[in-house]
């Protein structure tokens, strides 16, 4: 079946340094998103990448979705400790979504 | 609502005990997702319901857990004969679209079985 892999599991940054998660898919995405999810909180949606190559940003975090649509990124420029959570990928084809095991974000003032 | 809510935030249950986990999904989304999130992992798929319909079911892990949504809003997530092993956070969401696109997730409730 549909399996999403995500690295590093683990980040810890200074605050000002960049950060970057990677996920890939073993098989063809219809799409991807990408979550938040905070301590003790829920994921929260971020966006999602539907076209092949396709790169969006918001303010300081640049998602991009890969030509074969199987592996995508999420860049965080100039982290702040406002960044602080986990970051998940989604990947969805069909009506499913597989979720990538996130990657935990730390950011040090 | 505002938003998705799922009752009870916290239960606690003795080894084999049944539970039934509700989900309230954002009124006139029709996709409706559960998950099954361990400590420090990522939601686990576990059913997908397009309106009243169960689409997918192939997350359950076992036939211990049964979810319905019969009038295509209100989830119910039951788990049978509960086992160590269940405690998680159970994490319901839903979406506007049929299949499922953004999103929306609830608070989620925390399992733990004894």
């Amino acid at each position: 079946g549909q399996q999403v892999m995500q690295i590093p599991q683990y980040q810890h940054v200074q605050e000002g340094e960049d950060f970057t998660t990677y996920c890939n898919s073993s098989t063809t995405l219809s799409n991807i998103q990408w979550y938040k999810q905070r301590p003790g909180g829920h994921p929260v949606f971020l966006i999602q990448l539907v076209k092949s190559g396709e790169v969006k940003k918001q303010k300081r975090l640049t998602f991009q979705f890969g030509e074969a649509k199987k592996n995508s990124s999420l860049h965080i420029t100039a982290t702040q400790t406002t960044d602080v959570g986990t970051y998940f990928c989604a990947g969805s084809s069909n009506n499913d979504m597989r979720f990538g095991a996130g990657t935990r974000l730390t950011v040090k003032p | 609502g505002a938003g998705v809510s799922q009752s009870p935030r916290y239960k606690v249950a003795k080894r084999g005990q049944d539970v039934a986990l509700r989900c309230d999904p954002i009124s006139g989304h029709v996709s409706l997702f559960w998950y099954q999130q361990a400590l420090g992992q990522g939601p686990e798929f576990l059913t997908y319901f397009q309106n009243e319909a169960q689409l997918d079911k192939s997350g359950l892990p076992s036939d211990r857990f049964f979810a319905e949504r019969p009038e295509g809003s209100v989830s119910t997530l039951k788990i049978q004969r509960t086992q160590q092993e269940d405690s998680a956070v159970y994490l319901c969401a839903s979406s506007i679209l049929a299949g499922g696109r953004e999103q929306f997730f609830g608070p989620g409730t925390r399992l733990t079985v004894l």
